[in-house]
């Protein structure tokens, strides 16, 4: 089936550690994103690429990196610089059409 | 700068009623779309509903159906015949060429269907 993977589901993590969290897609969307969300609170974009091997910042971007090598891929890095990561982050992808966001099932981040 | 505003954090229906779901936005480009989206309590997203800013007639799937003033710049959400399944977060987007499609997102109205 054609979708969206993000792995691992629940992360916990040590202070001062990075982490990475993983988002797959087999859609061939270009365009994939990641949000961050807090509880209670809405989406807020963290980076975005809309191809291969190039990404931009989103609005919360400090404190977090990304690549893109693959068009299938979007590792979202939290780094020990992001002074609040405990949250919740969902890795999305888009084609063309109306622009319509399909969401992965999202991580869940728990910094100890 | 887009910016979306849902001003009803919560709000609660009787179970087989009709709900409206407000959304308002600003925005100074001419073409862009809104998107309605359901986050259960498991934190999926699923896609509800679009409107596409030159779309003349409100779009509709199913019980959902989007009351889409252009003027006003609201775009409010309506289910119909409400059922408990329907309780969930509920977020308002747009995207908008002009600012290179990515979306974003309104605080967000949790849903609580009574039975």
């Amino acid at each position: 089936d054609g979708g969206i993977t993000q792995s691992p589901k629940y992360l916990f993590r040590k202070e001062g550690q990075n982490v990475t969290l993983s988002c797959e897609q087999n859609l061939n969307h270009d365009a994939m994103y990641w949000y961050r969300q807090d509880p209670g609170q809405g989406l807020r974009l963290i980076y975005y690429s809309q191809i291969v091997n190039d990404f931009q910042k989103g609005d919360i971007a400090e404190g977090y990196s990304v690549s893109r090598e693959k068009k299938e891929s979007f590792p979202l890095t939290v780094t020990s610089a992001q002074k609040n990561p405990t949250a919740f982050y969902l890795c999305a992808s888009t084609g063309a059409g109306t622009g319509e966001l399909f969401f992965g099932e999202g991580s869940r981040l728990t910094v100890l | 700068a887009q910016k979306i505003t849902q001003t009803q954090p919560g709000m609660f229906v009787q179970e087989k009623e009709a709900v409206t779901l407000d959304c308002t936005y600003d925005t100074s480009d001419q073409s862009y779309g809104l998107f309605w989206y359901k986050q259960p309590s498991s934190g999926e997203m699923i896609f509800l509903i679009y409107q596409g800013s030159y779309d003349e007639q409100n779009a509709t799937e199913g019980r959902y159906s989007l009351n889409f003033q252009k003027a006003r710049k609201s775009a409010n959400l309506v289910i119909s015949a409400s059922q408990l399944g329907d309780s969930a977060m509920y977020f308002c987007a747009m995207i908008s060429p002009y600012n290179n499609n990515d979306m974003r997102f309104g605080a967000g109205t949790r849903l609580t269907v009574k039975p």
